[in-house]
């Protein structure tokens, strides 16, 4: 059949603001999760990452969150800037393996 | 430390052919993932090879395959190419030790089939 393109779901904010970033994960078995950013024409790019242990991690600007109650993963991004501008991935592993979510664009305007 | 270093950058071939894709992981990893990446699917698990051998293997035909080296350098390849495999390919290194499984991505090999 014919590929249809994922249609990303955008989040668009302005320099300065505090970004929220949000991923449901399915597998309630996993117990690691990896956000990473893609910018055009690169490879996804390794951010922050959580073990199912904890129910948040900070980094710098950026803050993890886990709700395994409801299978939520999001990732916060203080003070956002227009380099934050890119396509952001959950990732949920298990087994070494790891399945990524379908992927928010994010864009940043000045 | 450089990172992970995919060949070639772009492809173009045609229904039929075969490709090969390297990867060169981060000095010290001993995992490698491939991953394909595309706008309908998203990215999806190929395979994982540690020490030479494959340790995962995701839902893809036989046509897909992969090896690695006892460098931990690896090659994936495809044959008789469909127009459908015209993707990103993404190759990932680890350590894959119990303190640290991050996934570190090249920059991917762009395959067109034409």
């Amino acid at each position: 059949g014919e590929s249809v393109g994922l249609h990303l779901p955008t989040l668009s904010v302005q320099e300065g603001d505090n970004s929220i970033i949000n991923c449901a994960y399915s597998n309630s078995a996993s117990d690691y999760f990896i956000w990473y950013k893609q910018e055009s024409g690169k490879g996804p790019q390794f951010i922050i990452d959580i073990r199912s242990n904890m129910d948040k991690r900070q980094g710098q600007r950026v803050t993890v969150l886990l709700n395994k109650t409801v299978k939520h993963l999001s990732l916060q991004i203080a003070a956002t800037q227009p380099g934050d501008s890119a396509v952001y991935f959950c990732a949920e592993m298990e087994y070494s393996t790891l399945t990524f979510g379908k992927g928010t664009m994010l864009l940043v305007s000045p | 430390k450089a990172g992970v270093t995919q060949t070639p950058r772009y492809l173009i071939k045609t229904r039929g052919q075969q490709v090969t894709l390297s990867c060169s992981p981060i000095s010290g990893h001993r995992s490698v993932s491939w991953y394909q990446q595309t706008p309908g699917q998203g990215l999806q698990f190929l395979f994982e090879y540690f020490s030479e051998t494959q340790r995962n293997k995701g839902n893809f035909p036989g046509r897909f395959s992969g090896r690695q080296f006892s460098n931990s350098r690896s090659e994936m390849n495809v044959s008789t190419l469909e127009l459908g495999d015209s993707a990103l390919y993404l190759c990932a290194s680890s350590p894959r030790d119990s303190l640290n499984e991050k996934l570190f991505f090249g920059s991917g090999t762009q395959l067109s089939v034409l």
